[in-house]
């Protein structure tokens, strides 16, 4: 049982925008920034998203975030296959002083 | 960015303990914090413990409170997770991954992943 929520599983196909939820609570999301990650199969998760919308170097502007109180979102616009992924959602929890991570959503590009 | 390199894929009878290592390079050590994070198969992540090594004392879920310890060699700049009593639950890619340290606000660096599985 993750402490941020996701859902499971998402798709789309080439072209479209894709939207993936992450809820928290106020010890966690709504009190802190909120980060994305991109964890192609067999591999590590590589930074997406951090501090809610900014994208680090190299990611394309396709990618975006934001926050809203307790709840974030990722947004992928322009679908393509090579954004078949795995995506988490993570944030520092002042409760549990340590990070805390979604359970992942599995984005399939049909 | 910071570099981190595990060690290699560990197997382990039940009952036993299991030590990784994750070695830093190309960015601040002292400063950093370092998590362990794991993967169960087809499952999501799980953060374990964080050290910022200037500041020493790590921090632990509560899940893994008595079975785990994470330190770092500053001489090294290489930090180690041990993990005790091993169960067959505990099978997972273990990920070393480093963020700002105090106030860090993302974890922006992760190792390449160390699979522990645990069997009798």
């Amino acid at each position: 049982q993750s402490v941020l929520t996701q859902p499971p599983s998402t798709s789309g196909t080439p072209g479209q925008t894709v939207t993936i939820s992450c809820s928290g609570s106020g010890s966690n999301i709504g009190s802190n920034t909120v980060n994305w990650y991109q964890q192609l199969p067999g591999t590590a998760p590589k930074l997406l998203i951090y501090t809610n919308y900014q994208r680090p170097s190299g990611v394309p502007d396709r990618f975006s975030g934001s926050k809203s109180g307790t709840s974030a979102s990722l947004a992928i616009s322009g679908l393509q296959s090579e954004d078949e992924a795995d995506y988490h959602c993570a944030a520092w929890d002042d409760s549990l002083f340590g990070w805390v991570f979604g359970g992942g959503t599995k984005l399939t590009v049909l | 960015q910071v570099q981190l390199v595990q060690s290699g894929a560990e197997v382990k009878k039940p009952g036993s303990s299991v030590k990784v290592s994750c070695k830093a390079s190309g960015g601040p050590f002292r400063s950093s914090g370092f998590s362990w994070v794991r993967q169960a198969p087809g499952q999501g992540l799980e953060w374990i413990g964080r050290i910022i090594p200037i500041l020493g004392g790590p921090n632990y879920a509560q899940k893994f409170h008595g079975r785990v310890t994470v330190n770092a060699v500053k001489s090294t700049t290489t930090v180690y997770m041990e993990l005790t009593s091993l169960k067959s639950e505990d099978t997972a890619v273990y990920f070393c991954a480093r963020d700002g340290g105090v106030g860090g606000a993302a974890i922006d660096s992760w190792g390449q992943g160390t699979l522990v599985t645990v069997a009798s």
